[in-house]
């Protein structure tokens, strides 16, 4: 598959915001996605973003898409301790059905 | 978006056995895909099973390790053969989006298998 990278860790204050990062190589993706995979649970799509878009909002959570640099991020408004998980961004291109993941971002929310 | 059942939700297996890992979704889809989560890893696809096909296996993934039932369109099995300690993973299935769209690939809730 195509490489997608995260940052393994990042540990924030409950009631910050929390922004997770990605890159992507490969210049047809045209579908982007974050996934929560919590301990012990499989994965839950957060949101999806298609490459035509710039930002998507969905109420806690804003997706920003910057094309020209193949970045991604995620970032979770008023963090919980319920928000503390895996998060994978993930990606395909528009003329396959498979899905590339990154090795996953693991959010650590302390009080 | 479908669901998805997928069970066992884990198992602890003995070296040399193998282990059916089943999928059951509650509509009709024509693409079935197959995970494998290493301890600490990432996802990696091992092989997308169509109903009335061979399952198509990702590189470094074969038939004969991990053979694939696909019946139905609502069904699909993985069968993990012969295990090893190496094989110790989160198994995780997965459907292809509403016809037509790109979203809402949706999955099963994983089996954790132990090879001991």
């Amino acid at each position: 598959g195509e490489d997608v990278e995260q940052s393994l860790f990042l540990s924030v204050r409950e009631g910050d915001s929390s922004v997770i990062n990605c890159t992507y190589t490969d210049s047809s993706s045209t579908y982007l996605y974050w996934y929560k995979q919590e301990p012990g649970a499989g994965l839950q799509l957060l949101t999806y973003i298609f490459s035509n878009m710039d930002m998507k909002q969905d109420q806690r959570l804003t997706v920003l898409l910057n094309k020209k640099d193949k970045h991604l991020s995620l970032r979770i408004a008023d963090t919980q301790t319920g928000d503390s998980a895996i998060y994978f961004c993930a990606e395909s291109p528009s003329n396959d059905y498979k899905l590339s993941f990154g090795a996953g971002t693991t959010v650590t929310v302390r009080a | 978006s479908a669901v998805i059942s997928q069970k066992p939700s884990r198992d602890i297996c003995q070296r040399g056995t193998s282990l059916t890992i089943q999928c059951q979704v509650d509509s009709q889809v024509t693409m079935m895909f197959w995970y494998r989560q290493q301890p600490g890893q990432s996802l990696t696809l091992i092989a997308t099973a169509n109903q009335g096909s061979e399952a198509t296996y990702e590189s470094g993934f074969v038939i004969d390790k991990f053979p694939i039932s696909r019946p139905n369109l609502t069904f699909s099995t993985l069968t993990v053969s012969n295990m090893s300690p190496e094989d110790s993973s989160i198994y995780l299935c997965s459907v292809e989006p509403d016809t037509g769209t790109h979203y809402g690939y949706t999955f099963g809730s994983g089996t954790r298998l132990t090879v001991v």
